[in-house]
């Protein structure tokens, strides 16, 4: 109930390609759902998030796609980039009054960009 | 502002040793984590620490110890390592009405 499935575990993408990262959760009390970045010998940092009030959020080449009854949350990357090979996590939490917030991550995904 | 930083960078420790990871973080954040990351298994968390003065366990908390030391400091305890506990470990922390965690530069610790 408590976990974040996360599918591709590893990805090669051609640069200017789109990079694309699923991400499936059971609880339905998870309202918060971000994604991370990870590079080599780095902590993760924050990417992007959504709140499952909207279906898509777009940051730049990154966008969140949101499908609350599928339960199914996916990173699009744009024009996936070298410089974007990285880790990816997705996570989800619960947000509301009383609940500690704390984060639970899928297994990650290792993207290469090729040149 | 240097966010959130751990001691040591790296360790080796031999099976039975102990040996605490430090961490702080000057953004005033009520709440702190302490994750270990493995290939495959993604950031699981130890323990965590809701305000100064409290702790929690989290998904894996044995073998561990942790100490909220201060609201800046939360350190981490191996009493007596094991090899399984060779890993990447990651300080994070949040803000009160903040949801991103911030997270240190880990620690690599291998236990031989």
């Amino acid at each position: 109930q408590q976990q974040v499935k996360q599918s591709p575990q590893s990805l090669i993408v051609q640069k200017g390609g789109i990079s694309i990262i699923n991400c499936a959760y059971e609880n339905t009390a998870f309202d918060y759902f971000p994604w991370y970045q990870q590079f080599p010998g780095k902590g993760p940092a924050l990417l992007i998030a959504i709140r499952p009030d909207v279906s898509e959020k777009k940051e730049g080449r990154f966008t969140i796609s949101f499908n609350k009854s599928a339960k199914q949350f996916s990173l699009h990357i744009m024009d996936s980039q070298p410089g974007d090979s990285a880790t990816y996590f997705c996570a989800a939490s619960i947000r509301s009054r009383g609940s500690q917030g704390n984060l639970i991550f899928g297994k990650g995904t290792k993207l290469s960009v090729k040149p | 502002n240097a966010g959130v930083t751990q001691t040591p960078k790296f360790q080796v420790l031999k099976t039975g040793q102990s040996m605490t990871l430090q961490c702080a973080q000057d953004m005033n954040h009520n709440s702190m984590y302490w994750y270990r990351q493995d290939p495959g298994m993604g950031l699981r968390l130890i323990y965590y620490s809701a305000s100064e003065g409290t702790t929690d366990k989290g998904e894996v908390p044995n073998g561990y110890n942790v100490s909220r030391l201060n609201k800046r400091e939360f350190s981490l305890r191996l009493e007596s390592a094991a090899p399984s506990q060779t890993s990447v470990y990651f300080c994070a922390s949040r803000g009160g009405l903040g949801e991103t965690q911030y997270f240190g530069p880990g620690t690599r610790l291998l236990v031989l």
